[in-house]
């Protein structure tokens, strides 16, 4: 079973828009990472938030993690179409070395 | 740096040949990790290593084997291919408590 599940599944926004999805697991993590993937390429690292931080900036990206509710949230500021991507949330079973991945958010940006 | 390198790129089996998908980092990585990506089934875990002779099973293992005799590569084998196991293969790499799997370029696995 999925230990990750990303909210919402679709994402249509206009550029310059900010653009936020959340990632829910379900069991103590040591860290979350969130991660795009192009259409057709390799999923590329952005951000990774360990269980005992609440919140990380990098860029335009904002990422947020609640461990009293075992979720995470992921905001891109002034949105580009170069943006469009689906984005995966990755999370590592406190106590293993296993990083399992949600089934993602499809984030379409208009020009 | 190569970074993370997956051959073939694309294949086409038939049900019952066996083939062995490649993987190479040369970053070093004592994590290596294999993952298919299905349609609407986001990437689930095949198998993964912590090092060099340390291998243990993911979410989804049946069907396929794994050795790691080196830091540097991850082969994956198919042991009897069938159309279920037709998806895109990821294979990646990480230091231990590192900032992130960086990802291979993907296998596009067709079985008939």
């Amino acid at each position: 079973s999925q230990q990750g599940e990303e909210d919402p599944q679709a994402l249509s926004i206009q550029e310059g828009e900010n653009a936020t999805m959340n990632c829910s697991y379900k069991t103590s993590i040591n860290n979350l990472q969130w991660y795009r993937q192009n259409s057709g390429r390799g999923l590329v690292h952005l951000i990774l938030i360990r269980s005992n931080e609440r919140e990380k900036h990098s860029g335009r990206l904002r990422v947020t993690l609640d461990t009293s509710k075992k979720s995470s949230s992921l905001l891109i500021t002034a949105s580009r179409a170069a943006d469009t991507a689906s984005y995966f949330c990755a999370t590592d079973r406190a106590g293993t070395y296993k990083y399992i991945f949600g089934t993602g958010t499809r984030l379409k940006v208009l020009a | 740096n190569a970074g993370v390198t997956q051959t073939p790129k694309f294949q086409v089996l038939k049900t019952g040949q066996s083939m062995t998908l490649q993987c190479a980092q040369d970053m070093n990585h004592e994590y290596m990790s294999w993952y298919r990506q299905d349609p609407g089934m986001g990437l689930r875990l095949i198998h993964y290593s912590v090092g060099a002779g340390i291998t243990d099973q993911g979410e989804v293992p049946n069907g396929y084997n794994v050795s790691r005799s080196t830091t540097e590569d991850f082969p994956l084998r198919l042991l009897s291919a069938a159309p279920s196991q037709t998806s895109v293969y990821f294979c990646a790499s990480s230091y231990p408590k590192g900032d992130g799997y960086t990802f291979g370029s993907g296998t596009r696995l067709t079985v008939v």
